[in-house]
């Protein structure tokens, strides 16, 4: 499967908990975003990165949110003490480049109990 | 501002019925992107079509088309004699120069019916 791969696919987290989610980009894509799904509406950006840099973190809660794409293995959305309102799917998407269609990757549905 | 409104949040159609989604958006940049993507029950996100802002062609894709039209900043999906497989939301959005994030409208939850 060359497509983006997201892991897990659920993720169930108790409040002050940390959830860690992981994308590995298509193969030869460079440029990736990460989008919050909430249930019943469409997708809001948090953070787009390319290899080692995070490019525009505009999207993204200031506090207990953080985001990396190493030069080796999958970017990861990390999320600290989480609370109940981060109940979401996350999903992430790559190209291989600005203008080029945004690949998404089947999610990862977090809840919090 | 960039902004996409998908005004219709649900359609319910019986099965061959044409169908059409609007999607209207705006952006002060004369360099942008438009998108739709498919979300069925499954969950996940599927790339439909990209159409960039210099090209107002309509395009037809099986029993998918398209039409762009400038004057009106509108970007709508046509789905010709629909089918049950195409009950999922669809989501329009924007892409514009300048900016890395993609706006994306709060989709249309298309239900076919048998």
């Amino acid at each position: 499967n060359a497509g983006v791969m997201q892991n897990p696919r659920h993720l169930v987290r108790r409040r002050g908990q940390e959830a860690r989610l992981r994308c590995s980009p298509m193969k030869g894509h460079s440029h990736v975003y990460w989008y919050r799904q909430l249930p019943e509406e469409g997708l809001k950006f948090m953070v787009y990165l390319q290899k080692e840099n995070i490019i525009d973190e505009s999207g993204m809660p200031k506090e207990r949110f953080s985001a990396e794409f190493p030069k080796e293995g999958p970017s990861i959305l990390r999320i600290q003490q989480v609370v109940r309102g981060d109940s979401a799917a996350y999903f992430c998407a790559s190209t291989g480049g600005w203008d080029q269609p945004q690949h998404f990757g089947d999610g990862t549905r977090l809840s919090i109990l | 501002a960039q902004k996409v409104t998908q005004a219709q949040t649900e359609i319910s159609v019986v099965e061959k019925e044409d169908v059409t989604l609007d999607c209207v958006y705006e952006t002060r940049d004369t360099t942008y992107y438009l998108f739709w993507y498919k979300q069925p029950p499954s969950g996940e996100l599927v790339f439909l079509i990209r159409r960039n802002s210099f090209d107002e062609q309509n395009e037809i894709s099986g029993r998918y088309s398209w039409n762009f039209q400038k004057s009106t900043s509108s970007f709508n999906f046509t789905i010709t004699a629909s089918q049950v497989v195409d009950s999922a939301v669809y989501f329009c959005a924007l892409r514009a120069n300048n900016n890395n994030d993609m706006r994306f409208g709060a989709g249309t939850r298309l239900t076919v019916k048998p």
